[in-house]
């Protein structure tokens, strides 16, 4: 499918327990996102890239985990869920201009109980 | 630091009314802004946007205008309908990432 696709789009885990969302798009985007929405503090990014293998944290960063080995796939680790990273993860894309559309993935509903 | 203030919702309009979200920021120089809308349980998609001082950003009936004197962005529409329903975000470009407002959530009447 073209476009941008996460998976799964809704998880429930445990507290401790290690969860990997995915992000997957067909733009050859170079640059890619990751957000996290709660009510009241809107769209929070958690980490980007830019490039295959190049990275970068964001304004909540904590506890989280990223790699982008290759262009089109970069996957969002919790390495041990906390009931605090309950929420809902948007992926988004960019071509390298800054003023290109980013384009955003449906999301990944997160429970962490 | 660079932020983005939106008005609080929810915002309850009937259909044909007039619509306005606030939308202030804060930041040094004069950033590129955008509006994004999120329909329910969809991912956001870009409405709208000004790369510089005094550019007015429209599609869909929505305009916004950037006012570099009140540091706005405010989003208007002159008659919305049912099908306007959603979460509207009010965004800065900073650097290489977009800051996000909380959004504003409009819910139409029929």
């Amino acid at each position: 499918d073209a476009g941008i696709t996460q998976s799964p789009r809704y998880k429930i885990t445990e507290t401790g327990r290690q969860v990997t969302l995915m992000c997957h798009q067909t733009w050859s985007h170079s640059y890619m996102f990751w957000y996290r929405q709660d009510l009241g503090h809107g769209l929070r990014l958690i980490y980007y890239s830019a490039a295959a293998d190049i990275t970068d944290k964001g304004e909540v960063p904590d506890g989280y985990v990223v790699s982008r080995s290759k262009t089109e796939n970069f996957p969002l680790t919790l390495e041990s869920a906390t009931r605090s990273q309950t929420s809902v993860y948007f992926c988004a894309s960019r071509g390298a201009g800054p003023y290109n559309e980013q384009f955003f993935g449906p999301g990944t509903r997160l429970t962490v109980l | 630091g660079n932020s983005v203030t939106q008005m609080e919702g929810p915002v309850t309009l009937s259909e044909e009314a007039f619509l306005t979200i606030n939308c202030t920021y804060t930041a040094t120089g004069y950033p590129s802004l955008f509006w994004y809308v999120q329909y329910p349980g969809e991912g956001l998609q870009l409405l709208l946007k000004a790369t510089k001082a005094d550019d007015k950003g429209s599609n869909k009936g929505f305009e916004a205008t950037y006012r570099k004197e009140t540091t706005s962005f405010h989003l208007e529409k002159g008659s919305v309908q049912v099908s306007d329903s959603a979460v509207y975000f009010c965004a800065q470009l900073y650097g290489n990432k977009l800051v996000f407002g909380a959004g504003t959530i409009l819910r139409v009447k029929s």
